[in-house]
């Protein structure tokens, strides 16, 4: 695809439960970020991958986040034991530095709803 | 305090008027500033980005950036109903590997 695709579009779950979030981003792009954005709110940026080296993971809210990314391409963000105060929409970027301006293209996202 | 304010709107203005669009930032640091749209249920778009100081102009669309004020602003110029929209501003201290930083997001409704 030409775009950055994130799977589920949705999801709900109840509170407790994990969830799996997925992002494939654009091929050839080295960097990889996620960002939560909150009703009213900006983004806000949880975790950033460039290429093989370790991940900045100071946006993490707490333990209970984690994500990987395989082979320099899928990523997958991990809620563990969800709260009601997760709920939000997961959005993925990627770029290519050295591409005019570091431009990050983005995902539609996944709206998580915690019951 | 917040490093971006951004005032959330919404805003609602004729078609044709002149939209200012602004944000205030707390961090000196901060080099490199852009200005997203984002319609509803889909992820932002870069719409421009400048760095330090100064003056950008694509289109209809303008970007200004006072450093020593930590004010920047986005002008749209005959504004459509097609801009309805919400619009973020972000900016970063370096271009390459490195977050950006988001305000809360403006909402532009412009009425045909």
């Amino acid at each position: 695809g030409a775009g950055v695709s994130q799977s589920p579009s949705n999801k709900v779950t109840e509170k407790g439960k994990d969830v799996e979030l997925r992002c494939d981003p654009i091929s050839g792009h080295t960097a990889l970020y996620w960002y939560r954005q909150s009703l009213g709110q900006g983004l806000e940026f949880l975790i950033y991958f460039q290429g093989n080296s370790a991940p900045d993971k100071s946006g993490l809210p707490s333990d209970r986040f984690s994500a990987e990314r395989t082979g320099g391409s899928v990523s997958t963000l991990t809620i563990q034991r969800t709260q009601q105060e997760d709920s939000a929409v997961y959005l993925c970027a990627s770029s290519y530095p050295g591409q005019g301006g570091n431009e990050q293209y983005f995902g539609p996202g996944t709206r998580l709803t915690v019951t | 305090q917040k490093e971006v304010e951004q005032d959330p709107g919404p805003l609602s203005v004729p078609e044709g008027a002149i939209v200012s669009l602004n944000c205030t930032y707390s961090n000196s640091a901060f080099q490199y500033f852009m200005w997203y749209r984002q319609y509803s249920r889909k992820g932002p778009e870069l719409l421009m980005y400048t760095y330090s100081s100064g003056n950008k102009e694509d289109g209809r669309f303008t970007a200004q950036v006072d450093k020593s004020s930590k004010y920047i602003s986005l002008f749209i110029r005959d504004s459509q109903p097609s801009d309805s929209a919400t619009y973020l501003c972000a900016m970063t201290p370096r271009l390459y590997g490195n977050k950006l930083v988001f305000g809360a997001g403006t909402i532009l409704r412009v009425k045909s």
